[in-house]
């Protein structure tokens, strides 16, 4: 069946601009993550879906940056005002519930440059 | 510190060859554990979960240990294709996050 699918694969963008990521989960996953990934570094989490609800936004970076899920399926992430530190692969993730031991199926992500 | 640290290699081992590492974590709390893939470019796969007595799946074999906090894989055998970023990753009891080390990164050569 098919995976989790994100778009845009690529984005470049000015400095200042907004911008928004989309995340179609795996059909029927009621989890779903976001996770960012700068050059040379470890995946760092974002923000968590239970259904449409995000009950943890402590890990978004700073107010720049929203993410919400619609219909218990698609999510997007937007950042607005974009910073060159912004700059790295955004991945999705989905899981079947929201459980720790649950296994998370990754997007190929996008790659966000900001110039 | 960082939550989860890990040499990040390169490992360079010949095909037939037995390669190990480990990553250690911070939080006592930590509760689950895996191992994850990441290709050159490509979306990190979970690999295997990484069980308080220790599992095998095929050539890959997975230790925890909680007193000292460190996680290992070791690879039997290795094929060109194993040659991959392996990703540590552990979340703590209550928490849904995964927190991921920067990975290994491993290349088997002919």
């Amino acid at each position: 069946g098919a995976g989790v699918s994100q778009s845009p694969s690529n984005k470049v963008t000015e400095k200042g601009k907004d911008v928004e990521l989309r995340c179609d989960p795996i059909s029927g996953h009621t989890a779903l993550y976001w996770y960012r990934q700068s050059l040379g570094q470890g995946l760092e989490f974002l923000i968590y879906f239970q259904g449409n609800s995000a009950p943890d936004k402590s890990g978004l970076p700073s107010d720049r940056f929203s993410a919400e899920r619609t219909g218990g399926s698609v999510s997007t992430l937007t950042i607005q005002r974009t910073q060159q530190e912004d700059s790295a692969v955004y991945l999705c993730a989905s899981s079947l519930v929201l459980a720790i031991k649950e296994t998370q199926y990754f997007g190929p992500g996008t790659r966000l440059l900001v110039l | 510190r960082k939550e989860v640290e890990q040499d990040p290699g390169p490992f360079n081992v010949p095909e037939g060859a037995t390669v190990a590492f480990n990553c250690t974590y911070s939080n006592s709390a930590s509760q689950s554990f895996f191992w994850y893939r990441q290709d050159c470019r490509k979306e990190p796969k979970l690999l295997m979960s990484v069980y308080s007595s220790g599992n095998e799946d095929g050539r890959f074999t997975a230790q925890l240990n909680r007193a000292s906090q460190y996680i290992s894989l070791l690879i039997r055998d290795s094929k060109l294709s194993d040659s991959a970023t392996y990703l540590c990753v552990v979340s703590a009891s209550n928490d849904y996050k995964l927190s991921f080390g920067a990975g290994t990164t491993v290349t088997v050569r002919a």
